[in-house]
């Protein structure tokens, strides 16, 4: 089944450390995006790639970056983490920019930061 | 900017009973709406969505939901609940914008099952 795999599921680490946290996608879909879900919250979108193409949201702090070094894969780094991020991140792939497509997400990556 | 309300934060329902999860909208054309269940610990699965034409709309695992243009709302109901469907239910506008597809989220509503 075409789907969205991210990895790690879960992934612990210390105040300051980097982290990655990684995506890929068998739908061959040209949008990839990044969400972060705070506990009881709603999905926020990072960012997201049209093809190769970056967009950033205005409020995306500057510790989080992405990279998509081909279709089928998208990078989450976060630089140097900070309690205030852990979270769920969730990856979601699209074929289109319209506001008519359906996102498609993976299970999610949930960090901790201690 | 479109924004999404969801009013009731948590609601619990007996199984077998009627459900129905309401969302309200802003968005200043013809929305896209959909709405969304996670499970916990997982990522979202899409229960169904609304572009145009017929305002009731069917979904995944006999959901179906309403859009009433005059009220701005798109509520979500099911006639009889399963336990299997506790979880977060969020409702969702897609918009256009120049550099992307923004999908603005409501804040969730968590539905409880009581056997």
């Amino acid at each position: 089944d075409a789907m969205v795999i991210q990895n790690p599921r879960y992934q612990v680490t210390q105040f300051g450390k980097p982290v990655t946290l990684s995506c890929s996608q068998t739908l061959n879909h040209n949008v990839m995006y990044w969400y972060q879900q705070k506990s009881s919250q709603a999905p926020k979108l990072l960012f997201h790639y049209y093809d190769k193409d970056f967009n950033n949201e205005a409020d995306t702090p500057d510790n989080f970056q992405s990279r998509r070094p081909n279709t089928s894969f998208c990078f989450l780094d976060i630089r140097s983490p900070g309690l205030g991020d852990a979270a769920m991140y969730l990856c979601a792939t699209s074929r289109t920019v319209s506001g008519a497509n359906v996102l498609t997400f993976g299970a999610g990556s949930r960090l901790t930061v201690l | 900017a479109q924004s999404v309300t969801q009013p009731d934060i948590h609601i619990t329902v007996s199984e077998g009973a009627s459900l129905e999860l309401r969302c309200n909208y802003s968005y200043g054309a013809t929305p896209y709406l959909f709405w969304y269940v996670q499970s916990p610990g997982q990522g979202l699965q899409l229960l169904l969505k609304y572009f145009s034409g017929d305002t009731l709309v069917q979904g995944i695992k006999g959901f179906e939901a309403e859009f009433k243009r005059s009220q701005s709302s798109f509520n979500l109901r099911k006639p009889s609940v399963h336990w299997s469907d506790a979880a977060e239910y969020f409702c969702a506008v897609g918009a256009v914008k120049a550099a992307g597809n923004k999908l603005t989220f409501g804040g969730g509503t968590r539905v409880l099952v009581k056997p």
